[in-house]
C-alpha cells in the first residue's frame, strides 16, 4: 500500500465551477502538507503549503488538513481552462526530510 | 535568473547503454533530488543529497547512480542495469532548514531506451 494515495482521475469540470481534489495518506507522522500543479511535459510548481490542520486560503486556492483523518484536501473557485494540470500532493514527515508524493490528479477545465 | 536547469530536454538511449543526465541549480540550495516520473505513478525519489559529497538512496535507486562533488551539481546517471528506463526525469532542490521550503523543480528530461 502507498502511503499517499491520490486518484489519477482525469477530473473534468466546466470553466467557472469548483475542482476539488484530496488526497489521504497512512502515516500519521507527515507533518507538513504542500500541493503542486505541474503542466504536460513540465516541472511541479508548488501552489499551496499547510502545516496545522484547518483551512488556508490563497486567492481562488484554499487548501485543507484533517490530521485526525489522514485527509487533505484542495478547492479550486471559478476554475479557469488554464487551470487544467495535473495536481500533485506532497508531504514531509519533518523540515529536512524528503517529501513523498501522491500520484497526481489530471484535471481538464472545459471552456 | 536563479533557477535549476536540466539538460538536455531529451534523450534517447540504447540498450545497454550508460547515460547521463545533469541537473545545475544556482540557487545556493543545499539539497538535491532525483525523481522518477511515470504516467499515473507520481513522482518516485531515486537518489537525494542534502551536502556535497553526500547523497543518499530513495526508493527505487536500483540501476542509478549519483554524484555531488559541487553545491551546484547533483548528475544522474541511469546505467545499463536498469531495465525500464524510458521515463520523464526531474531534478529539484531546496533549502529544508524549516517547515515548508519549497522544492524547486527542473523542467525535466525525457529518456527513451530504442
Amino acid at each position: 500500500q502507498k502511503e499517499v494515495e491520490q486518484d489519477p482521475g482525469p477530473l473534468s469540470v466546466p470553466e467557472g465551477a469548483i475542482v476539488s481534489l484530496n488526497c489521504t495518506y497512512s502515516n500519521s507522522a507527515f507533518q507538513y502538507f504542500m500541493w503542486y500543479r505541474q503542466y504536460s511535459r513540465k516541472g511541479p510548481e508548488l501552489l499551496m503549503y499547510t502545516y496545522s490542520s484547518g483551512n488556508k486560503e490563497d486567492g481562488r486556492f484554499t487548501a485543507q488538513v484533517d490530521k485526525s483523518s489522514k485527509y487533505i484536501s484542495l478547492f479550486i473557485r471559478d476554475s479557469q481552462p488554464s487551470d487544467s494540470a495535473t495536481y500533485l500532493c506532497a508531504m514531509i514527515k519533518a523540515a529536512g526530510n524528503k517529501l513523498t508524493f501522491g500520484g497526481g490528479t489530471r484535471v481538464l477545465v472545459k471552456p | 535568473d536563479g533557477g535549476i536547469t536540466q539538460s538536455p530536454k531529451y534523450l534517447f538511449r540504447k540498450e545497454g547503454q550508460n547515460v547521463t543526465l545533469s541537473c545545475e541549480q544556482n540557487l545556493n540550495h543545499d539539497a538535491m533530488y532525483w525523481y522518477r516520473q511515470d504516467p499515473g505513478q507520481g513522482l518516485r525519489l531515486i537518489y537525494y543529497s542534502q551536502i556535497v559529497n553526500d547523497f543518499q538512496k530513495g526508493d527505487i535507486a536500483e540501476g542509478y547512480s549519483v554524484s555531488r562533488e559541487k553545491k551546484e551539481s547533483f548528475p544522474l546517471t541511469v546505467t545499463s542495469a536498469q531495465k525500464n528506463p524510458t521515463a520523464f526525469y526531474l531534478c529539484a532542490s531546496s533549502i529544508f532548514t524549516g517547515p515548508g521550503d519549497e522544492a524547486f523543480f527542473g523542467q525535466g528530461t525525457r529518456l527513451t531506451v530504442v
